[in-house]
């Protein structure tokens, strides 16, 4: 079953607190992407990768870290969260890029900082 | 650079009544346009898309919408609505198949009453 899997799928961790949240496909996808969802402002693109070892900025990457060691794995990094990172994050990937293919979305990770 | 306007955070309609959903899009590239459904606590199910061809896209649970490019809008409707479309919907819009984001209007929110 072609699936985005992502982990944790909801976490609390204090400010300051390094974490990681995984990302894995199992579709052999070039194009992986991470966006957060907050209420209001729609999903907003955090950071993507067109291949492995190649990664860019989105629209909200201050604060985060990614890397792009292996195709199926695309793992977000919040070196020292903060309050304002608090957000559902979702993990995607597509075969090539966001037009004509299928865009597969994760479940989603529910983070709250405190 | 792309944005969507999605008119109305929340729309309420009664069972078995239509229900119309707005969107409106800025590109300076033809559009490949969007349509996600995303139910409480989950992840994001595609709905429809828009590439090329038909500008009347038909897309699951009887939805369907229609790309005008005269007036930069693609609608989401469908004729009856049902208890279960209860959910948020976005829309979103990307320049072409090696695109790199997913621009996502900020959602609408469905509820359907009996």
């Amino acid at each position: 079953e072609a699936q985005v899997t992502q982990n944790p799928r909801y976490l609390i961790t204090v400010t300051g607190k390094k974490l990681t949240v995984t990302c894995s496909q199992n579709m052999n996808h070039e194009y992986m992407s991470w966006y957060r969802q907050d209420p209001g402002l729609g999903l907003r693109q955090i950071y993507y990768s067109m291949n492995v070892e190649v990664t860019d900025k989105g629209d909200v990457p201050e604060g985060y870290k990614v890397s792009r060691k292996e195709k199926r794995n695309f793992p977000l990094i919040l070196e020292s969260p903060s309050p304002n990172q608090t957000s559902l994050y979702f993990c995607a990937s597509s075969r090539t890029g966001t037009g004509g293919n299928t865009i597969y979305f994760g479940e989603g990770s529910w983070l709250t900082v405190v | 650079a792309q944005s969507v306007t999605q008119l109305g955070s929340h729309v309420s309609v009664s069972e078995g009544a239509l229900v119309l959903l707005r969107c409106n899009y800025s590109s300076s590239v033809p559009p490949y346009l969007f349509w996600y459904v995303q139910y409480p606590n989950q992840g994001l199910q595609l709905l429809l898309k828009y590439t090329t061809g038909a500008t009347l896209v038909k897309g699951i649970n009887g939805f369907e919408a229609e790309f005008k490019k005269s007036e930069t809008s693609f609608h989401l409707t469908k004729p009856s609505a049902h208890m279960s479309d209860a959910a948020e919907y976005f829309c979103a819009v990307t320049a072409n198949q090696a695109g790199t984001a997913l621009i996502f209007g900020k959602g609408t929110t469905l509820s359907v009453s009996s």
